[in-house]
């Protein structure tokens, strides 16, 4: 059981570039989520979604976009890169029932550095 | 607004000993409180989650506690193990706002030494 899947592990960009990266999961989850991960700043919400064809706003969601046009996959997307973007970026996911009181499964993360 | 708080920031024991990881709260009205484990280069796992009418956890040698009226919430491992040097993080979900934001700590490193 795969769980949560994040391609790619590692990536640099040269400001300006476009990417995506993909999010996979094998649980029939609801829920999933794009967390980006800082030095002294913690855990921080791009994006979610609580089901397939929807997405909303995190708390950080400037310069992000994403998508989930099938359940098992969600994509979060860099269109014109910035050094500010520099960071870990984790997926998660959960059931959607009684998703207030379940855990979320986070993936291994996608490191990427932005020059 | 909520602010979830973790201290110390790093521990470094010897193997067998039991210690206490603390994360403090500021806003009583959450949904639950979840404890992760974080090693590095890897993403986070799941150990506990304490609902809010819940005063405890346990998984093996772990026991989360959650006093909800003081804002506090422990991590106890018992006979600690070099296995166990991670860094482990706590979340709140609040009732308030979008409870579907998790609102998270900082961490505690763990350095558990042979």
């Amino acid at each position: 059981n795969a769980g949560v899947t994040q391609t790619p592990k590692f990536r640099v960009l040269k400001t300006g570039q476009s990417m995506t990266l993909l999010c996979a999961q094998d649980m029939n989850h609801e829920y999933m989520y794009w967390y980006r991960q800082d030095p002294g700043m913690g855990l921080r919400l791009i994006h979610y979604s609580v089901g397939e064809g929807t997405t909303a706003k995190g708390e950080v969601p400037d310069g992000y976009n994403v998508s989930r046009l099938k359940k098992q996959n969600f994509l979060l997307g860099l269109e014109s890169a910035a050094p500010s973007q520099t960071s870990v970026y984790f997926c998660a996911s959960s059931t959607g029932m009684d998703y207030s009181n379940q855990p979320q499964h986070f993936g291994d993360g996608t490191r990427l550095s932005i020059l | 607004k909520q602010e979830v708080t973790q201290i110390p920031a790093a521990l470094s024991v010897p193997e067998g000993e039991n210690l206490v990881l603390n994360c403090s709260f500021t806003d009583s009205a959450i949904y639950n409180l979840q404890w992760f484990r974080q090693d590095p280069g890897k993403g986070l796992t799941s150990l506990l989650l304490i609902q809010s009418s819940q005063r405890e956890q346990t998984s093996g040698r772990l026991n989360a506690s959650l006093d909800k009226s003081s804002g506090r919430s422990t991590l106890y491992i018992a006979a600690s193990q070099p296995g166990d040097s991670a860094t482990y993080l706590c979340a709140v979900r609040p009732q308030a706002g979008n409870n579907r934001k998790l609102i998270w700590g900082l961490g505690t490193s763990l350095a558990v030494n042979p």
